[in-house]
């Protein structure tokens, strides 16, 4: 079955730390991938995305993200970080096959502290 | 701009109760989801529809039922609430396919004593 792994749970980072978030897929094929944001209290915002092209992708908000097609992976990453930046953060992905919808992760809830 | 818009945002339901969980999207969207967030769970798709009159099951939908009869509404109904359907719901839609940007409603929290 196809799914989704977020490999940390709860990340606790000072501001001004370096962010990177794992997220890897179960198998391969053509995939759409995304990265939502959901801020305390809030629903999910689309972050950034990825169809195809430069595999390397900048979404809002200074954060980036990188596909990498051998390793099934697609992690977030953002140089430095900002109390603001505390939320839960999900991996998405879409096989381009059929209709199935997007696949999600379990979430990794990143806590930044002054 | 609305987009998907969701009611009620809160409810609190007795054991045995039903209610129906309200969505509507002014974006033409063909598909809309359903999913249900548990703490450290992430997001598991309980319906979705491509198209008006058509549904299918996703990972978790027992105890649920949907029906899409125009293109805008996707309303879910709970039957007879258990404590195990206290989560927070989110609607969704997207344009294209499965695999393309789904744009999420604000959410409604029920909670089942």
């Amino acid at each position: 079955a196809q799914s989704v792994s977020q490999h940390n749970h709860h990340v606790i980072l000072s501001e001004a730390a370096s962010l990177e978030l794992g997220c890897n897929y179960s198998y391969g094929g053509t995939v759409n991938l995304f990265w939502y944001v959901q801020y305390p209290g809030q629903h999910l915002q689309l972050l950034l995305k990825y169809f195809s092209g430069d595999p390397l992708v900048k979404g809002i908000k200074g954060f980036e993200a990188e596909f990498i097609k051998s390793k099934f992976s697609f992690n977030l990453r953002k140089p430095s970080v900002q109390w603001s930046d505390t939320a839960e953060y999900f991996c998405a992905v879409g096989w381009n096959s059929g209709n199935t919808p997007l696949v999600f992760g379990k979430g990794t809830r990143l806590s930044v502290i002054a | 701009n609305a987009g998907v818009t969701q009611t009620p945002k809160f409810r609190i339901l007795k054991i045995g109760q039903s209610m129906t969980l309200q969505c509507t999207q002014d974006m033409n969207h063909n598909y809309m989801y359903w999913y249900r967030q548990d703490p450290g769970m992430g997001l598991k798709l309980i319906y979705y529809s491509v198209g008006a009159g058509i549904t299918d099951k996703g990972e978790v939908p027992n105890g649920y039922n949907v029906s899409r009869s125009t293109t805008e509404d996707f309303p879910l109904r709970l039957e007879l609430a258990a404590p195990s359907q206290t989560s927070v719901y989110f609607c969704a839609s997207s344009q294209g396919q499965g695999n393309t940007e789904a744009f999420f409603g604000q959410g409604t929290r029920l909670t089942v004593v």
